[in-house]
Formats: C-alpha cells, sequence, structure tokens
C-alpha cells in the first residue's frame, strides 16, 4: 500500500507543451504539498492545500496551477513549459495544520527539451 | 525568515565508522526540527523529529539527533555506518504556516 502516489514518475516533453502530474494519498490527511527539487537537490515548497483550501502558493509562476478535487488529491498543472521547468516535483502529505511532519511520494521526473 | 544551514555538502566516512552531519537553522521562536533522508531516486523518508521535551531525539536505522537551543544546532549522528546509509540526507524545519524549510543537503557516501 503506497502511501503517497504520484503519476506519472517521469515525464519528458518539449517547451511550450502542458502536462500535469497528479497525487494521491491514503493516508486520511488533511494537508498536502508540492515541492520542487532542482538539480542541485535543493528542495522547496511550491504550494499547500489543507481540505482543499490553498494555504501556502510561495511566488510560483502562474503557469503553475495546483488542484485539489478532494483532500486526497492534489494535482498539478503546468502551462507552457519552459526548460527552467525541469526538475523532481514531489508531493507530501501531513496529517494537518499545526502538523509539520510530512509524509513524501516518489517523486516526477520532468525533463523539458 | 527561517533558513536551515547544512554546513557539509559531501560526507565521505568508511563503513563502520562514526559519522556527524551537521545542521544549523535561525530562529527566534519556538521550532520543530527534522531530519529526512533521500536515498537514490526515490522520495524522503522521515528520520527523525524534535517537537519538545527530551534533547536527544532517536529515529530510525540507528540515526539519533541533539537539539541545542543555545547553538541553533541539530546534528545527526550514527556510532557505525552501512553501506547502506549511503543517501542524501536533509536537514529541515517547521515553521510559520504550516512551511517545512530543507537545508541544502548532506550527500552520504559510505565507502567499504
Amino acid at each position: 500500500d503506497t502511501a503517497v502516489s504520484q503519476t506519472p514518475k517521469y515525464l519528458v516533453t518539449q517547451m511550450g507543451n502542458d502536462k500535469s502530474i497528479k497525487c494521491e494519498q491514503n493516508l486520511g490527511h488533511d494537508t498536502m504539498y508540492w515541492y520542487k527539487q532542482d538539480s542541485k537537490k535543493f528542495l522547496k515548497i511550491m504550494f499547500s492545500y489543507n481540505n482543499k483550501e490553498l494555504i501556502i502558493n510561495e511566488t510560483v509562476p502562474n503557469r503553475f496551477s495546483p488542484k485539489s478535487p478532494d483532500k486526497a488529491h492534489l494535482n498539478l498543472h503546468i502551462n507552457s513549459l519552459e526548460l527552467g521547468d525541469s526538475a523532481v516535483y514531489f508531493c507530501a502529505s501531513s496529517p494537518g495544520l499545526g502538523n509539520y511532519e510530512q509524509y513524501f511520494g516518489p517523486g516526477t521526473r520532468l525533463t523539458v527539451t | 525568515a527561517q533558513s536551515v544551514t547544512q554546513l557539509d555538502s559531501q560526507v565521505p566516512v568508511f563503513e563502520e565508522a562514526p559519522v556527524e552531519l551537521r545542521c544549523n537553522y535561525s530562529s527566534s521562536v519556538s521550532v520543530y526540527l527534522f531530519w529526512y533522508v533521500q536515498y537514490p531516486n526515490q522520495g524522503l523518508q522521515l528520520l527523525l523529529k524534535y517537537l519538545s521535551g527530551s534533547t536527544l531525539v532517536k529515529g530510525i536505522n540507528g540515526f539519533e539527533a541533539e537539539f541545542n537551543k543555545s547553538q541553533t544546532s541539530f546534528h545527526l549522528r550514527k556510532p557505525s555506518v552501512h553501506i547502506s546509509d549511503t543517501a542524501e540526507y536533509f536537514c529541515a524545519v517547521g515553521w510559520g504556516a504550516q512551511k517545512l524549510v530543507f537545508g541544502q543537503g548532506t550527500r552520504l557516501t559510505i565507502n567499504p
């Protein structure tokens, strides 16, 4: 049983395309996150949602749009992909606001050519 | 704003040797501190956490860390490492609006 799952694991696409990454957690958590890990392994939060409500939006370009249809899912849609978007994107979840212990998915490696 | 500094980007050690990975944070308020491990091509896994109470925290895989408020440090230690401990290790601090702020990571390489 995978606690936090992401699809796809690998995504190779061309500049200008639009793509989505899906995330699901079966932990019953209220809060979900998207992180970006760059080529130097630096991890930076992008968004967080609590019970489908946007909590954190960390100055991410508006080409990135998260969507949370329910509290178990948080998808990330990226429009007009750029070379600089190439990275590993991690989804994570935590029990709720005030609980910082986060559980991470396996990551999606996005390569923009 | 919170920041986390991992003082070593790479730490090579021999198998069965002890290791310490250093982490310092900046904060003027109470913090929650974490160490995560990332094995190659995998997501992050929680090693241990400090929320309150005893300053010596034990985690999985024989790791432990000590919270030192006066030195604003949360160094990770293991008395005897194994080849399987080769991974990237991240220190993180929980702060403000549900954010985890991560350090730059330390690559631990175990040599036979």
